[in-house]
C-alpha cells in the first residue's frame, strides 16, 4: 500500500532560521512526488513536481529534493509570510491511476 | 482566469438531507477531482474523470456520487447525508499532457448534523 509519512508534524522557527521538512514514502513505482503548500481555510497551493532520484527544484526560499525514499524541502532564511502548512504527495506510474496519496503535512511557523 | 472556483463555500445539513457541491474550472483541463481533508488523515480522493461523460471510484467513494456533463464542471453529490462526511472538500483539475500537478479550489466546509 502506498504511504507518505512527513515530519515532524509542527516545526516553529525564528526569521531567517534555515531548517528542513522530511517526506518519506512508499509506493511501487513513482511517477511523481509533490510539494504543495496549504494556508488555513485555504485549498493547497502547487509547488513543485520532482519525477527522479537526484532532481532539485527551487522557488523563491524553497528548495525540493527526492531520492528514492525520501524528499526534502529546505526553506532558507524564512519569513513570516512562509508560515502554513507543508504537503508532500506521490502519484504511481501506472497509466491511468492518477490518485495521489497525500502525507498529513507540516504545519511551519515563522516567528518574526 | 478564475482557475478552480467550488459553490459552496460552506453548508450546514441535518442526518439524511442531500445536497450537491459544484466544481467550475476554466483551465480547459482533462481531469478531475474531488478530495475529502479531515484533521489527522490527509487529502483522501473520493472520486474522479478522466474527461466529459467519464468518472470512476477514488479511495473513499462510498455515500457519494458524481457527475460530468459538461469538461469545465464536476459535481459532487452526497444523497442521503451521515455525520462521518462532515468534512472540508476540494476539488482539483489537471492538463493530462502537463507536468502532472493538479490545481485545487478554495474548498467547501460541509458539516453534518
Amino acid at each position: 500500500e502506498d504511504q507518505v509519512t512527513q515530519s515532524p508534524e509542527a516545526l516553529r522557527l525564528q526569521e531567517g532560521e534555515s531548517s528542513s521538512l522530511n517526506c518519506s514514502y512508499t509506493v511501487s513505482g513513482l511517477r511523481g512526488l509533490f510539494w504543495y503548500r496549504q494556508d488555513p481555510g485555504k485549498g493547497p497551493e502547487f509547488l513543485f513536481t520532482l519525477y527522479s532520484a537526484g532532481e532539485e527544484k527551487e522557488k523563491e526560499r524553497l528548495k525540493a529534493t527526492l531520492t528514492k525514499k525520501e524528499s526534502f524541502l529546505h526553506i532558507t532564511a524564512p519569513k513570516p509570510e512562509d508560515s502554513a502548512t507543508y504537503l508532500c504527495a506521490v502519484q504511481k506510474s501506472n497509466f491511468g491511476n492518477e490518485k495521489l496519496t497525500f502525507g498529513t503535512g507540516t504545519r511551519l511557523t515563522i516567528i518574526p | 482566469n478564475a482557475g478552480v472556483t467550488q459553490t459552496p463555500k460552506f453548508r450546514v445539513l441535518k442526518t439524511g438531507q442531500s445536497m450537491t457541491l459544484l466544481c467550475a474550472q476554466d483551465m480547459n483541463h482533462e481531469y478531475m477531482y474531488w478530495y475529502r481533508q479531515d484533521p489527522g488523515m490527509g487529502l483522501r480522493l473520493i472520486h474522479y474523470s478522466v474527461g466529459e461523460g467519464t468518472t470512476a471510484k477514488g479511495e473513499v467513494p462510498d455515500g457519494y456520487n458524481v457527475s460530468r456533463l459538461k469538461k469545465q464542471n464536476f459535481l459532487l453529490g452526497l444523497e442521503s447525508a451521515a455525520p462521518s462526511q462532515t468534512s472540508v472538500y476540494f476539488c482539483a483539475s489537471s492538463y493530462v499532457a502537463g507536468g502532472l500537478e493538479q490545481f485545487f479550489g478554495p474548498g467547501t466546509r460541509l458539516t453534518v448534523l
